[in-house]
């Protein structure tokens, strides 16, 4: 079956500083949406890309998704305490007719003051 | 806010029981899908449901049921409770389906299942 897998499993971050996150799937997606969830909450969505290539940016937050449309990457810029949570990536296979949604195992993002 | 409620928030069961969970979705959704997210772990897809019919399933034993009402609210019922089966229990709903491509997913706060 389809797998969503992302790394780091955890980025410790000095305030100020940049980081990058990425997710791969083991099939072609047909859309990739990021969720942010943070400590004791549940996953708000933050972003949806559907075409290939597509870059989208939200203030310090730039998401990618890939050529081949089988990953994605969150580049986070200038990190502040507000970014600290687990950051997952989700999709659907494009093969798929339920569009189930497989998250990965998620980024969990702690931030040094 | 996402306007997405689930009851109850903690629950604790013994093994063998059975546990119904249950959620209202955001007004004008009218598919819910339900996940079981484990500690440490991203959610796991369980089931979802499209105008009161499920719409697909993820890999859990036939123990794990649901239902969508008219009003597209919705139930989780988990029938022999195993210990392994202590998890959050997120519902999620959304606009359904546009040109194919699944919309964003409105999460609940989670009910916390734990099994004794």
């Amino acid at each position: 079956g389809q797998q969503v897998m992302q790394i780091p499993q955890y980025q410790h971050v000095q305030e100020g500083e940049d980081f990058t996150t990425y997710c791969n799937s083991s099939t072609t997606l047909s859309n990739i949406q990021w969720y942010k969830q943070r400590p004791g909450g549940h996953p708000v969505f933050l972003i949806q890309l559907v075409k290939s290539g597509e870059v989208k940016k939200q203030k310090r937050l730039t998401f990618q998704f890939g050529e081949a449309k089988k990953n994605s990457s969150l580049h986070i810029t200038a990190t502040q305490t507000t970014d600290v949570g687990t950051y997952f990536c989700a999709g659907p296979a494009s093969w798929s007719n339920d569009y189930k949604l497989s998250f990965g195992a998620g980024t969990t993002v702690t931030v040094r003051a | 806010e996402t306007g997405v409620t689930q009851s109850p928030t903690h629950l604790i069961k013994t093994r063998g029981q059975q546990v119904t969970l249950r959620c209202s979705s955001q007004s004008g959704h009218n598919t819910v899908s339900w996940y079981q997210q484990a500690l440490g772990q991203g959610p796991q897809f369980i089931f979802q449901y499209y105008r009161e019919e499920e719409n697909g399933r993820g890999n859990f034993p036939p123990r794990f049921s649901g239902l969508q009402f008219p009003n597209y609210s919705s139930e989780l019922n988990v029938n022999a409770l195993e210990l392994d089966d202590s998890a959050l229990y997120l519902c999620a709903s959304s606009r359904g389906l546009a040109g194919g491509v699944v919309n964003e997913q409105f999460f609940g706060p989670g009910t916390r299942l734990t099994v004794l």
